[in-house]
């Protein structure tokens, strides 16, 4: 079984702290995403990693940076938290299948900031 | 134009009866993956169930199938018997390209299973 862990189920932060968030696979996946989920607007690719210290924008990167030091570990930042970034966040691998890419995903990081 | 659309923001249903939960999808691409997620009240995103375009028969995968109808570009996902441990969003999604790295999700269901 894919498994996919993420580090903080529950974080409250105050504005202008630096979060992050660690999300580890124990295989030996090369994609690695980060999403951000909100009410009514879906999932959002912030960053994904095809490769250690590889990485590449989704669709809203801004405010975030992602650091890929070792293939089995993936994190978040949020260099200085805004109360906007308050969300749910997904970590998520792709595996590459006969069938095609699939994705798996942790079970979720939900950050309130204050 | 969105490329995966949920009409259904909520549905209900009996427990034990059957539901359909409506996706569908926008590509010109002719290899492409299609999924299903359901998402508890706890966070977590768990895959369900997985069609490929090329794939001539339905996914099937116990209690979830998945009503593909290639001509009309739907992705309906079908839960028999339906149970209160059922109730959660689901979220259909896709994949351009076999090897693509991009996915698509929609906005997703909630679905409701009634005693």
């Amino acid at each position: 079984d894919v498994k996919v862990t993420q580090s903080s189920r529950y974080l409250v932060k105050r504005t202008g702290e630096k979060v992050f968030l660690e999300c580890v696979q124990d295989m030996d996946h090369e994609n690695m995403f980060w999403y951000r989920q909100d009410p009514g607007l879906g999932l959002r690719l912030i960053y994904f990693s095809y490769d250690v210290k590889m990485k590449e924008k989704g669709d809203i990167p801004e405010g975030y940076s992602v650091s890929r030091e070792k293939k089995e570990r993936f994190s978040l930042i949020l260099e200085s938290a805004s109360t906007n970034q308050t969300s749910m966040y997904l970590c998520a691998i792709g595996t590459a299948e006969p069938s095609g890419n699939t994705i798996y995903f942790g079970e979720g990081s939900w950050l309130t900031v204050v | 134009a969105q490329k995966i659309t949920q009409t259904q923001p909520g549905m209900f249903v009996q427990e034990k009866e059957a539901v359909t939960l409506d996706c569908t999808y926008d590509t010109s691409d002719p290899s492409y993956g299609l999924f299903w997620y359901k998402q508890p009240s706890s966070g977590e995103m768990i895959f369900l169930i997985y069609q490929g375009s090329y794939d001539q028969q339905n996914a099937t995968e116990g209690r979830y199938s998945l009503n593909f109808q290639k001509a009309r570009k739907s992705a309906n996902l079908v839960i028999s018997a339906s149970q209160l441990g059922d109730s959660a969003m689901y979220f259909c999604a896709m994949r351009e390209g076999r090897t693509g790295n991009q996915f698509y999700f929609g906005t997703g269901t909630s679905l409701t299973v009634i005693p």
